[in-house]
């Protein structure tokens, strides 16, 4: 079974760092792309950033609220993904989701979809 | 970027068929998928490219895309199906994935 646990949420003040983790099983996750989704208090999905398998380039991808500030990485010999995240804002209060990525061309167009999610894990940016 | 529109909120009577639309220019050209999250869980894939099922979703869960509108389908609903629903494409102009605003269905 698929599976995705991620950890390392909480309480952390403005302009500070906290460091995402998710464990993945189930699959060969060296060969996975993986991303990290966010979701706001009563808000809609976001999209964080992505990094692709290193056999691509191991590339990273960032959503521009966080570029600069957040670094996506991963240490496949752990089968674990990590979200470093610094000079946190309140705006980045959420639940913070790994995923796997699916990413294709279908019928002449590119299918970029998010196969598996853990259940997420909370990060509150409060003084 | 690219704008995905979603209503915010659908209501259908139990067994009944609900259709979820996503508005986007010309999104017919995209390739859409769907995820449902049900009240404090993850998200869930429900459908992918535009209209395939992964495995372990009910027949009952259908996709259709066309022109500036996508739509899922959900057939003879149930209780268990009230959730939020989200589609997702991807957004060749800023390289990214984009989510529609979400959808709350409503079991009557």
């Amino acid at each position: 079974e698929v599976q995705l646990v991620e950890s390392g949420g909480g309480l952390v003040k403005p302009g500070g760092s906290l460091r995402l983790s998710c464990a993945a099983s189930g699959f060969t996750f060296s060969n996975a792309w993986m991303s990290w989704v966010r979701q706001a208090p009563g808000k809609g999905l976001e999209w964080v950033g992505r990094i692709k398998s290193k056999t691509d380039g191991g590339t990273t991808d960032y959503a521009a609220p966080v570029k600069g500030r957040f670094t996506i990485s991963r240490d496949d010999s752990k089968n674990t993904l990590y979200l470093q995240m610094n000079s946190l804002k309140t705006e980045d209060t959420a639940v913070y989701y790994c995923t796997t990525v699916s990413a294709l061309m279908v019928r002449g167009v590119l299918s970029y979809g998010m196969d598996v999610w853990g259940q997420g894990t909370t990060v509150t940016v409060s003084s | 970027s690219y704008v995905l529109t979603q209503p915010p909120s659908v209501s259908v009577a139990p067994g009944q068929t609900a259709r979820i639309t996503c508005g986007g220019n010309n999104i017919g050209s995209k390739s859409v998928h769907w995820y449902q999250q049900k009240p404090g869980q993850a998200p869930v894939l429900v459908v992918y490219d535009d209209s395939d099922r992964p495995s372990g979703i009910p027949e009952r869960f259908s996709g259709s895309n066309s022109g500036n509108t996508a739509t899922l389908t959900i057939s003879r609903v149930e209780a268990g199906d009230e959730a939020d629903y989200y589609c997702q494409v991807w957004d060749s102009s800023s390289d990214h994935p984009e989510f529609g605003g979400g959808t709350k269905l409503t079991v009557l």
